[in-house]
C-alpha cells in the first residue's frame, strides 16, 4: 500500500458530463501529480501541484483543470467528456516539488459510454 | 521533445529464464532513471539510477544505467510467474520541477 489514496475505483458516465477525481497523497507529501494511463499512451503527465500551488503542466487539455487543497489532497476535473477521455487516471504524490520517487495511487478508471 | 522509449514492448518467457528488458532515452538536463513495476493496478518503484556503471540490484532484479549511450537495462533471473507484470522505465529531469517521463513499458508474461 503506497499511501496514496484515490476515490473514486471505478467511475462511468456518459459523453458531455463533467467528473471530479479525489486523490489524497501519502502523510507529508507537499507535491501531488496527475497521470493519465490509456492503452496505447502509456502514462501521460497531466499536471502537478506542490503545497497548494500549480508547479507543472503537461499535456492537459482545456476541458481537464485540478486544483490542490490546503489538506493537500487534490481534485482532477474532467469536463465535456469524450469517449477518448476513458482511462485510468493515477495520482501520485512525494516529499517534495522536485524529481523524486512517486508515490502512486490505485487510479480511477474512467469510462465514457 | 524528450523521449523513453522501452524494448521490446512485450515478451513472454517460461518460469526460470532470464530476461533483459531495455529503456533508452533523450532527455534535457537528465538527472535519474527510474524503473516501476505495474500489476493490475498502481506502479511500484523498483529502482533509481543517477550515475553510470553502477549496479542496483534487489534479489532477482538488478539494473544499469549507461549515461554515454543513453539507455538502461533491467535485467530479471531465474524469472517466477509473480514477475509477469508492466515494467515502466522513466526520466527525470533536473530542470525545474518537471515531473517524470515515462516510456509505454514492456509487458512481460511470465508462464509456468
Amino acid at each position: 500500500d503506497s499511501g496514496v489514496t484515490q476515490t473514486p475505483k471505478h467511475l462511468i458516465t456518459a459523453t458531455g458530463q463533467r467528473v471530479t477525481l479525489r486523490c489524497s497523497p501519502r502523510s507529508g507529501d507537499l507535491s501531488v501529480y496527475w497521470y493519465q494511463q490509456s492503452l496505447d499512451q502509456g502514462l501521460q503527465f497531466l499536471i502537478q501541484y506542490y503545497n497548494g500551488e500549480e508547479r507543472a503542466k503537461g499535456n492537459i487539455l482545456e476541458r481537464f483543470s485540478a486544483q490542490q487543497f490546503p489538506d493537500l489532497h487534490s481534485e482532477l476535473n474532467l469536463s465535456s467528456l469524450e469517449l477518448g477521455d476513458s482511462a485510468l487516471y493515477f495520482c501520485a504524490s512525494s516529499t517534495t516539488s522536485g524529481v523524486e520517487t512517486l508515490h502512486f495511487g490505485n487510479g480511477t478508471r474512467l469510462t465514457v459510454t | 521533445e524528450d523521449k523513453v522509449v522501452q524494448s521490446p514492448l512485450s515478451l513472454v518467457v517460461h518460469e526460470g529464464d532470464t530476461v533483459t528488458l531495455n529503456c533508452s532515452y533523450e532527455v534535457t538536463n537528465f538527472r535519474s532513471l527510474l524503473w516501476y513495476k505495474q500489476e493490475k493496478k498502481a506502479p511500484t518503484f523498483l529502482f533509481m539510477l543517477t550515475s553510470s556503471g553502477i549496479e542496483k540490484k534487489s534479489g532477482r532484479l538488478s539494473s544499469i544505467l549507461d549515461k554515454k549511450e543513453l539507455f538502461s537495462i533491467l535485467n530479471i533471473t531465474a524469472t517466477q510467474t509473480g514477475d509477469s507484470a508492466v515494467y515502466l522505465c522513466a526520466v527525470g529531469r533536473n530542470s525545474g520541477n518537471t515531473p517524470l517521463v515515462f516510456g509505454k513499458g514492456t509487458r512481460l508474461s511470465v508462464i509456468a
